[in-house]
């Protein structure tokens, strides 16, 4: 079974501090990871994807996460927190069934970020 | 192009009563997933159709949901009757079918609909 561990459901940081938010995964298999984010009254959006080309991955408004095999993470930085970024935050891996895809969710992370 | 959209965007009924959500998939998309999320819990896979065919309905929680994707355009999740545990945010996603893989493309979600049983 794959399944993502999200640490911290709550994330507070100030306006221009680093972001930072963990993943942890367990997969049998390489995995396919993404990040999705929710901002107020919308729906999931995609942030990123990893899909075993490279291990950095960039994805949209200066989001970037690292695939690190070794730690078995995937956590989600950005350089300079900004207002707008105040929204929840899911990590998810998929897995594969009969060949397609089933994505299974870490039960997500608030960032807040203080003026 | 237009995304996921699902309707409506909330819905507030007694218990017993039934409801029906429906989601229009981003056209052309033939993987269609329905996941739901319950207050405090993580978001969970539901099923997913491959054009109007159930490939996978595991995760549906019993027999008071049904699924249909007649045609194979958009879906519908009827609850009937619903229960208080059946509150929560119900998500449609699509994506494209990778023939040459087998393997699906990245999901694109909708809004949800907020689902609310007294």
């Amino acid at each position: 079974a794959q399944s993502v561990t999200q640490l911290g459901s709550h994330v507070s940081v100030s306006e221009g501090a680093l972001v930072l938010l963990r993943c942890n995964y367990s997969s049998s298999v390489p995995p396919y990871l993404f990040w999705y984010v929710q901002y107020p009254n919308q729906g999931l959006q995609l942030l990123l994807k990893y899909t075993s080309a490279a291990t950095l991955v960039k994805g949209i408004n200066g989001f970037e996460a690292e695939f690190k095999k070794s730690e078995t993470s995937f956590h989600l930085t950005k350089p300079s927190a900004h207002m707008s970024d105040a929204a929840e935050y899911f990590c998810a891996v998929t897995k594969n069934s009969g060949g397609y895809q089933k994505v299974t969710f870490g039960i997500g992370t608030k960032l807040q970020v203080i003026p | 192009e237009a995304g996921v959209t699902q309707f409506p965007s909330h819905s507030v009924i007694e218990k017993g009563q039934t409801v029906t959500l429906r989601c229009d998939p981003i056209s052309g998309h033939d993987n269609l997933y329905w996941y739901r999320r319950v207050m405090g819990k993580e978001i969970k896979f539901l099923l997913h159709f491959v054009k109007e065919s159930k490939q996978d309905e595991s995760g549906m929680p019993n027999n008071r949901f049904l699924a249909e994707r007649t045609g194979g355009t958009y879906s519908t999740l009827k609850v009937q009757p619903a229960e208080l545990e059946d509150s929560g945010v119900y998500f449609c996603a699509s994506s494209h079918l990778q023939l040459t893989s087998g393997r699906g493309g990245t999901q694109y979600f909708g809004p949800g609909t907020r689902l609310t049983v007294l």
